[in-house]
């Protein structure tokens, strides 16, 4: 069974720092691309960031936040830098580019002082 | 940047079709896909590839592709397909970006 389990969420404030875990398991991790997507309160789904040969981020937080995966532990990251209160969102790890089959239930990160 | 743009809200009574469409000028060249998100919940893919449908998901959902519109479609919507729908493609740059569409709340009643 596919299962992805996000980590790390919390609260942080403005300019501070955060690193997202997801634990992937039930498939073959380091055959997949895999995306943040994230959901501030209320509002719709975001694209954040995707790690396939290379990685891509979306303009609002391009310079600040950092992807990466370790295929040995089956873990993504996402290094959050410079948060900002429109950061503060439910953010969910999901495998694939476009075709997100699996999605995690998701951390929530709020930035507030 | 670029965007794809849905209508805020589709009602329809059940039994009736729905159809829900996604505007953005990358369309001609890229597939569309949409998720359905039901409060609390994290969201399930419906369509992709434009069309295709993921195993489990109900016949009466189809989509298509065509010119700078893509449209889901559920057809004999029912009280359950009440949800948030969102299309999803890559960004017209080409640049390996993605793009959510602004979603749609779809309401059968």
């Amino acid at each position: 069974e596919v299962k992805l389990l996000e980590s790390g969420g919390g609260l942080v404030q403005p300019g501070g720092s955060l690193r997202l875990s997801c634990a992937a398991s039930g498939f073959t991790f380091n055959n997949y691309a895999m995306t943040w997507v994230r959901q501030a309160p209320g509002k719709g789904l975001e694209w954040v960031s995707t790690i396939s040969g290379a990685t891509s981020y979306a303009d609002s937080v391009k310079g600040r936040f950092t992807i990466s995966r370790d295929n040995s532990k089956n873990t993504l990251y996402l290094q959050m830098n410079s948060l900002r209160g429109e950061d503060t969102a439910l953010y969910y790890c999901a495998r694939g580019t476009l075709d997100h089959d699996y999605w995690g239930q998701g951390t929530l990160v709020t930035v507030s002082s | 940047s670029y965007e794809l743009t849905q209508p805020p809200s589709v009602s329809v009574s059940p039994g009736q079709t729905a159809r829900i469409t996604c505007s953005g000028d990358a369309l001609p060249k890229e597939d569309a896909y949409w998720y359905q998100q039901k409060s609390g919940q994290a969201p399930v893919l419906v369509i992709y590839e434009d069309s295709k449908r993921p195993s489990g998901i109900p016949e009466r959902f189809s989509g298509s592709n065509s010119g700078t519109m893509a449209t889901l479609t559920i057809s004999g919507a029912q009280v359950e397909d009440e949800a948030d729908y969102y299309c999803y493609s890559a960004d017209i740059s080409g640049n390996l970006l993605y793009v959510f569409g602004t979603g749609t709340r779809v309401t059968v009643l």
